[in-house]
């Protein structure tokens, strides 16, 4: 069975604080790992799809790295708007198109 | 910047009503989907439907759920006979492939009362 854990459940950081986000994963045949942002009554945000370990991406502030048991999402200098709770999701080769999520992490930047 | 659009945000059902969620997925996509989040727990997976028919479902997706997609815009979750479990957000969401990221609308807010 495919299980996500990320980790911390929630984070705290100050304005500027860089810190890392951890998303552990159990799967047969990763075909992708989904990184997502949801603010609060509002549906997931797609952030990042990273296909193979070695990979990374960035945008902005955040920049995402896989290896074959964990991704991180790294924030850097964060701002207060940057808080909101960031979903992580794996995609099975045989489990077809459906995502696994895992509990995700919210973060609060202070100013 | 195109969306997935859901309607209504929120619907409140007495128990044992049928209730229809409406997504009108973004126009070049062509896988569809539906998933849920009960309040404080995951996102889970529902269904997926590409090229006219489910291609899978989980175990929650059982005989009280159904798909439909009735024109070339509007994708439907109905749900037959609500209960009190239903009560949570369900998102819609669609993808231009099957492994790229999907866009998520903003939910329709479903409590059962």
């Amino acid at each position: 069975e495919d299980q996500v854990t990320q980790s911390p459940e929630a984070l705290r950081l100050q304005e500027g604080e860089s810190s890392s986000l951890n998303c552990s994963y159990t799967v047969s045949g990763l075909r992708g790992l989904f990184w997502y942002r949801q603010d609060p009554g509002k549906g997931p945000e797609f952030l990042f799809t990273l296909y193979s370990a070695g990979e990374e991406k960035e945008k902005e502030r955040l920049k995402a790295t896989l290896t074959k048991k964990e991704s991180f999402l790294h924030i850097t200098a964060p701002k207060p708007e940057d808080s909101a709770t960031y979903l992580c999701a794996v995609q099975a080769g045989n489990a077809g198109n459906m995502l696994t999520f895992g509990g995700g992490t919210r973060l609060m930047v202070k100013p | 910047e195109p969306e997935v659009t859901q309607t209504p945000s929120h619907q409140v059902t007495q128990m044992g009503q049928e209730v229809i969620l409406r997504c009108v997925p973004i126009s070049n996509h062509l896988y569809f989907y539906w998933y849920r989040q009960i309040l404080g727990q995951k996102v889970e997976f529902l269904v997926s439907f590409y090229n006219n028919e489910i291609s899978e479902k989980s175990e929650i997706f059982d005989d009280q759920f159904s798909v439909e997609r009735p024109d070339g815009s509007n994708f439907t979750l109905k749900i037959r006979s609500t209960k009190l479990e239903d009560s949570a957000m369900y998102f819609c969401a669609s993808s231009e492939l099957s492994n790229y990221g999907y866009t998520f609308g903003s939910g329709t807010r479903l409590t059962v009362v």
